[in-house]
């Protein structure tokens, strides 16, 4: 079956410490994408990318880095930056065409 | 800066009844607009996506509508059941490849 698959479900980050989510899809989707969730927020774009080895910043991009270097694959890396990076992080993808399909989550914690 | 409100934020109902959740936007040129399900601590699952040029689609017990010139969307659920019960997310693009905007979401408990 296509789809997006996120790892770990759940990760857990001391202060201080870089940490990388992984997203990887089978759509043949051109387009790949990381929210945050955190309660009463909504999700929130941090990056985007629309084609391999190209990247843009989304909302709230500070502390966080990605790279493209596989259509199929899209990781965001948590950095020491970023102050308060417990959150849940969500990955999508999409066609151009359709709609925008999800991953399952990651959920971070800081300990 | 497109901005998407969804009313109500909750909403409790019986089992059996029929049940509106609205979505409105500030800024109408959108190239779609899409519902999706989410499920406490669990991804979000796509619904239904109504592109610009359409007035509304059904899957199901599900009918979602889109008037794009007063810049409103609704999802119908009919005859709800206590497996409806969810996060109901709505969120427009206004291009393929641009950034989905979202509204905060209608939490939605159906009790039996």
């Amino acid at each position: 079956d296509g789809g997006i698959t996120q790892s770990p479900k759940y990760l857990f980050r001391k202060e201080g410490q870089n940490v990388t989510l992984s997203c990887e899809q089978n759509l043949n989707h051109d387009a790949m994408y990381w929210y945050r969730q955190d309660p009463g927020q909504g999700l929130r774009l941090i990056y985007y990318s629309q084609i391999v080895n190209d990247f843009q910043k989304g909302d709230i991009a500070e502390g966080y880095s990605v790279s493209r270097e596989k259509k199929e694959s899209f990781p965001l890396t948590v950095t020491s930056a970023q102050k308060n990076p417990t959150a849940f992080y969500l990955c999508a993808s999409s066609s151009g065409l359709g709609g925008y399909t999800f991953g399952s989550g990651t959920r971070l914690t800081v300990v | 800066k497109q901005e998407v409100t969804q009313i109500p934020a909750a909403l409790s109902v019986p089992e059996g009844e029929n049940l509106v959740l609205n979505c409105s936007f500030t800024d109408s040129a959108i190239y779609n607009l899409q519902w999706f399900r989410q499920d406490p601590g669990k991804g979000l699952t796509s619904l239904l996506l109504i592109q610009s040029s359409q007035r509304e689609q059904t899957s199901g017990r599900l009918n979602a509508s889109l008037d794009k010139s007063s810049g409103r969307s609704t999802l119908y659920i009919a005859a709800s059941q206590p497996g409806d019960s969810a996060t109901y997310l709505c969120a427009v693009s206004h291009t393929g490849f641009q950034k989905l905007v979202f509204g905060t979401g209608t939490r939605l408990l159906v009790s039996p």
